[in-house]
């Protein structure tokens, strides 16, 4: 599985534009990028996923350059709710591997 | 569609006591399962996963054991806590598919504090 590198904190503010970047650099053909969502005393909550290019849904875009070595979650216009820890998962989107392994995560805290 | 239930939701038990903690899913059939333990503030350690009825594998070495008796049951079990396993115990859950937006879907977690 490939191993991922994340910041371990971020801080920003109200109604700014956060990216959070994931570096996987030994990311195999058939990997996809999925990010959580987890806030304390919760499991982690499914954000977004992606394989290639950009992806973008009603909370979140994922950036994946061509090499598909990192990642980028962006955040747009984030509120005092979006405090939490993001973590990045690099693993088969349908798979014959069966266990999965998160990082450390990101622990954003956004400040007023 | 798919759901995740895991309880309780809160145990505190004493030291040298046995622990069960259940999980199930809904709306799937043979899920992959997976049970994680986060210390505070800290991120996710996975300790077991099944791929089917019977079949576990263990991750770290210690005092905790898992089963899955029936497609969409995992249970985690210890005969006697320790300290040292209080933390947060997530159950999780993944399925074959083309549909790749299923991803890893967890339960709510259960607060296990060994006093």
């Amino acid at each position: 599985l490939a191993k991922t590198t994340q910041p371990i904190s971020m801080d920003s503010y109200e109604g700014q534009e956060v990216n959070i970047t994931c570096s996987h650099n030994n990311i195999a053909t058939n990997d996809y990028i999925t990010w959580y969502q987890q806030f304390p005393s919760q499991g982690p909550r499914f954000i977004i996923q992606g394989y290639k290019t950009k992806v973008t849904n009603e909370v979140a875009s994922l950036f994946i350059p061509a090499d598909r070595k990192s990642s980028t979650l962006s955040l747009p216009r984030v509120s005092l709710s979006d405090t939490a820890v993001y973590y990045c998962l690099v693993a088969p989107g349908y798979s014959s591997a069966s266990k999965i392994i998160f990082g450390s995560g990101t622990r954003l805290s956004i400040r007023p | 569609s798919q759901t995740i239930h895991q309880w309780p939701a809160t145990l505190v038990q004493p030291v040298g006591s046995p622990l069960s903690l259940e999980c199930t899913v809904e709306g799937t059939s043979n899920p992959n399962l997976y049970w994680y333990r986060q210390a505070a503030g800290r991120g996710l350690q996975l300790l077991f996963y099944s791929v089917g009825i019977g079949q576990i594998s263990s991750e770290v070495p210690q005092n905790l054991s898992a089963s899955r008796p029936q497609d969409r049951q995992f249970i985690l079990s210890s005969k006697k806590l320790l300290l040292s396993d209080s933390g947060f115990y997530l159950c999780a859950w993944s399925a074959f598919g083309t549909d790749i937006n299923y991803g890893y879907t967890f339960g709510s977690g259960t607060r296990l504090t060994v006093v």
